[in-house]
């Protein structure tokens, strides 16, 4: 069964960072695609980023491009989001999500539970 | 970027009735295209991807038609567990994927 767990949100002053954290399971997960989604609250859905298989290839929305990083660890099987410069619109749920089989990108068939992230003073 | 188009903002049935949901490109995406679903306090489900394609484990009565820039989900028969917010998503044009509004289905 395909778990994927996220960790590390939480409330964090507007400019300061945090790192969130995926861990992954009942896959193998250094051959899937992995991305981030993320859903400020009543909102709707809003891809953040997404990184190969192997982590060499890594994309990001606009938004985000220059203050988050995504990362990952095959030897943990584990998927990270560092971000940075946080800002209040980056205020959301953010998803783990897996990649469907075959997809270099796209179709998300697996999502964590979603960890909150508030950005206040 | 694709901006995609969602209607109805709420359609509003009951159960046993055909449930009928839009979502338009602001290009075309060719078949490049799913949708998910999200209830309350969950995570997004997949249903649907490239266009009309079933995602494993989902029901019959869910269905996906349309290429370009117009898109349908088609519930066949709507159950209980069945009302929930709708997304459709893009791939086409990547980076970024982009998703609709959502499209609220309520039970009448």
């Amino acid at each position: 069964e395909v778990q994927l767990l996220e960790s590390g949100g939480g409330l964090v002053q507007p400019g300061g960072s945090l790192r969130l954290s995926c861990a992954a399971s009942g896959f193998t997960f250094s051959t899937h695609v992995m991305s981030w989604v993320r859903q400020a609250p009543g909102k709707g859905l809003d891809w953040v980023s997404t990184i190969s298989g192997g982590g060499g290839n890594t994309n990001y929305a606009d938004s985000v491009k220059g203050r988050f990083t995504i990362s990952r660890d095959n030897s943990k099987s584990t998927l990270y989001l560092q971000m940075n410069s946080l800002r209040a619109e980056d205020t959301a749920v953010y998803y783990c999500v897996k990649v469907l089989s075959g997809y270099s990108y796209g179709y998300s068939d697996f999502w964590g539970q979603g960890t909150l992230v508030t950005v206040s003073s | 970027e694709i901006v995609l188009t969602q209607s109805p903002a709420t359609l509003s049935l009951s159960p046993g009735e055909r449930a009928t949901l839009s979502c338009r490109a602001s290009q075309s995406v060719s078949s490049s295209l799913a949708w998910y679903q999200q209830k309350p306090g969950q995570a997004p489900r997949l249903l649907i991807y490239d266009a009309s394609n079933r995602a494993t484990g989902i029901p019959v009565r869910f269905s996906g038609s349309g290429s370009g820039t117009d898109f349908t989900l088609t519930i066949s028969s709507l159950e209980p567990e069945d009302f929930a917010v709708y997304y459709c998503q893009q791939r086409r044009n990547w980076p970024p994927e982009t998703f609709g509004q959502g499209t609220r289905l309520e039970i009448k």
